[in-house]
């Protein structure tokens, strides 16, 4: 079975700076799909950036960049110029390919943004 | 309105007692999922379904029961809650035309079991 692990409960950054935030899996498959997800305190679920394990590239949306590391891996999101809406939980989350799809989350980690 | 919608967004309930949990989708998205949040373990898949009549358990399934007679419902049934289901639900579903497709997640139920 897959698992996701974020070893880091939380972390704290100062607006406008960067921070990372560390993601590891484990599989024995070669295709698959990694996931961050956003929940601010509404308790809503937000999409961040997704990223396909067979593409080298890392994936960026604007302000979020990943590191995949497939040998490792490993998938650590980057938020640059951190805001303070940025503040919420983060989950990373791998999605199996085939006809029992799913997508398993790990624990979370609480971001805050200092001003 | 096309999204996804979890109803009651609120419950309390009693131990032993039986509640059902809404989940109506308006996409025609052929997956559906329910998971629980707990504090400390992130999002815990209950169960899924690939299609209509097409059920699989998740990773905590014991005490739940789904069925999925219309694509675009998934209820989830506690048959006797117990407090340890007391939680936040998570309804959520994507399509099939790729599985980079992002999960769309309903508002979420907040249960509590007294």
């Amino acid at each position: 079975a897959q698992t996701v692990t974020q070893s880091q409960p939380e972390m704290s950054v100062q607006e406008a700076e960067t921070v990372t935030l560390s993601c590891t899996y484990d599989t024995s498959e070669s295709d698959y799909y990694l996931f961050w997800y956003k929940q601010p305190p509404s308790r809503q679920m937000i999409l961040v950036i997704r990223q396909e394990a067979y593409k080298q590239q890392n994936a960026t949306e604007n302000r979020f960049s990943v590191n995949f590391q497939k040998a490792a891996k490993s998938f650590s999101l980057k938020i640059s110029d951190s805001q303070l809406g940025d503040a919420a939980m983060y989950f990373c989350a791998y999605r199996s390919v085939g006809a029992n799809s799913k997508l398993t989350f790990g624990k979370g980690i609480t971001l805050s943004v200092r001003p | 309105d096309a999204g996804i919608t979890q109803s009651p967004r609120y419950k309390i309930t009693e131990t032993g007692r039986q509640v059902t949990l809404m989940c109506h989708q308006t996409w025609s998205h052929s997956y559906m999922f329910w998971y629980r949040q707990d504090l400390g373990h992130g999002l815990r898949l209950i169960y899924y379904s690939a299609a209509a009549d097409i059920t699989d358990k998740g990773e905590v399934p014991d005490g739940y029961v789904v069925s999925r007679s219309k694509t675009e419902n998934f209820p989830l049934t506690l048959e006797s809650a117990t407090r340890s289901q007391t939680s936040v639900y998570f309804c959520a579903s994507s399509d099939t035309s790729s599985y980079n497709s992002p999960l769309h997640f309903g508002n979420g139920t907040r249960l509590t079991v007294t």
